[in-house]
This record gives C-alpha cells, structure tokens and sequence, in this order.
C-alpha cells in the first residue's frame, strides 16, 4: 500500500485481556518503530526494528508488552494482562533506514482498556 | 537525556494573523530536528527535517528555521485548513536508527 497501515483503529478490552496490535509498513521500509502517544502528550518511543532484528526496546514499559516482526515486514504489538494506564493511541512508523530518513506514521490503534 | 520543549500549548489565530511556534531542544549531539502535524484522528505527517544551525526550509505558509538551542516554525498568512497540532522532535547522535524523542505539541486553531 502507499502507506503506514494499523489494525484494528479502535480496540476496547476488559483490564486483564490480553490485546494484538498490527502494523503494516510501506513496502521496503526495513525500520519500523512503535510509538505510544497518551491524550494531549506527543508521542513516547516503545520499541525499534531493523528488518526482523529488535535492536532497541528500551521504551517498553512492562514486561506484558512485547513486540515481534518476524519476517522482517509486518509487526504485531502485543499488551498481555490489559491495566487501565495502557489506555492511549499507539503509533507504527517506518523508514527507509538511511541516515536521517523520516518517519512515515499510520494512524494508530487507540486502545481503551476499561 | 533528550528533552523537547513547545510552546505555546495552543495558540489561536485569525485567519491572515502570522505566527510562530518555538521549539526549544536539548539533546547530545543533535542529529536532526524534525516537524510533523498532527490532525485529529490521524498519524503525524511528516513536514521538514533541519540538521545545523542557520538552515531554513520552506513548505507553502511555513517555514522552519534551526539554532543550536531552539527551531521555530513560521505561519504566514495562515488558512483555517492549517489549524492541527504541530510536534517537534530530534534525533541525537548516536541513537538507535531513525529514533525520535517528541515534544508535546502546539495545537494550532486558525478561525476564517
């Protein structure tokens, strides 16, 4: 596609619940980055891929969020045990990964856990 | 650690009223400054990307501009089509790929 795209745009879980969150970048692109952006805030770092390789997953919050892209193009955000501070838009990009190259953004997941 | 500073939080402007946005940065070793806006409900879209002092880049009413302390980003004549929320964010030396560390945003209203 010419874009980011994300899926689903709006999830709702029960605190508890284990979520699955999906990521398609744009064809090429072998960075790919997840953002978790809360009401009002700009956008925090969560995790960072280069093809399939994690190299960076220093803003995960818990334990309970893990992400994976194991053929180096789709990603999946996963959030296990849902709590309600995990409310909040979450972000995709990618790039092309050369120096400076910028990120491309879908429009995110906002997920709300009640 | 990185930190990215906007101000003001939200600004509203008659449609024609020139403004701009501060963005003020502190990071080690910048690599690049970058501008996004950001509608509601949607992504941040990319606009521009500075990299030294003194540079300028230009894109129909806005233009942003770089000192080794702050960026601003300059609106003229702006349209109510330009009101969004506008995100700074830097890039440092170092950090891992295209890694950004963002500001909170201006949220921008221009009234026709």
């Amino acid at each position: 596609g010419a874009g980011v795209s994300q899926s689903p745009r709006y999830k709702v879980a029960k605190r508890g619940q284990d979520v699955a969150l999906r990521c398609d970048p744009i064809s090429g692109h072998v960075s790919l980055f997840w953002y978790q952006q809360a009401l009002g805030q700009g956008p925090e770092f969560l995790t960072y891929f280069q093809n399939e390789a994690q190299l960076d997953k220093s803003g995960l919050p818990s334990d309970r969020f893990f992400a994976e892209r194991p053929e180096g193009s789709v990603s999946t955000l996963k959030i296990q045990r849902t709590q309600q501070e995990d409310s909040a838009v979450y972000l995709c990009a990618s790039s092309a990964g050369t120096a400076n190259s910028p990120l491309h953004f879908g429009n995110g997941t906002r997920l709300t856990v009640t | 650690e990185d930190q990215v500073t906007q101000s003001p939080e939200a600004l509203r402007l008659q449609e024609g009223e020139s403004s701009s946005l501060n963005c003020s940065y502190t990071v080690s070793g910048l690599r690049g400054l970058f501008w996004y806006r950001q509608d509601p409900g949607k992504g941040p879209e990319f606009l521009f990307t500075l990299y030294s002092a003194g540079e300028e880049k230009e894109k129909e009413r806005l233009k942003a501009t770089l000192t080794k302390k702050e960026s601003f980003l300059h609106i003229t004549a702006p349209k109510p089509e330009d009101s969004a929320t506008y995100l700074c964010a830097v890039q440092a030396m170092g950090t891992s790929g295209s890694r950004l560390t963002f500001g909170e945003g201006t949220q921008l209203t221009v009234n026709p």
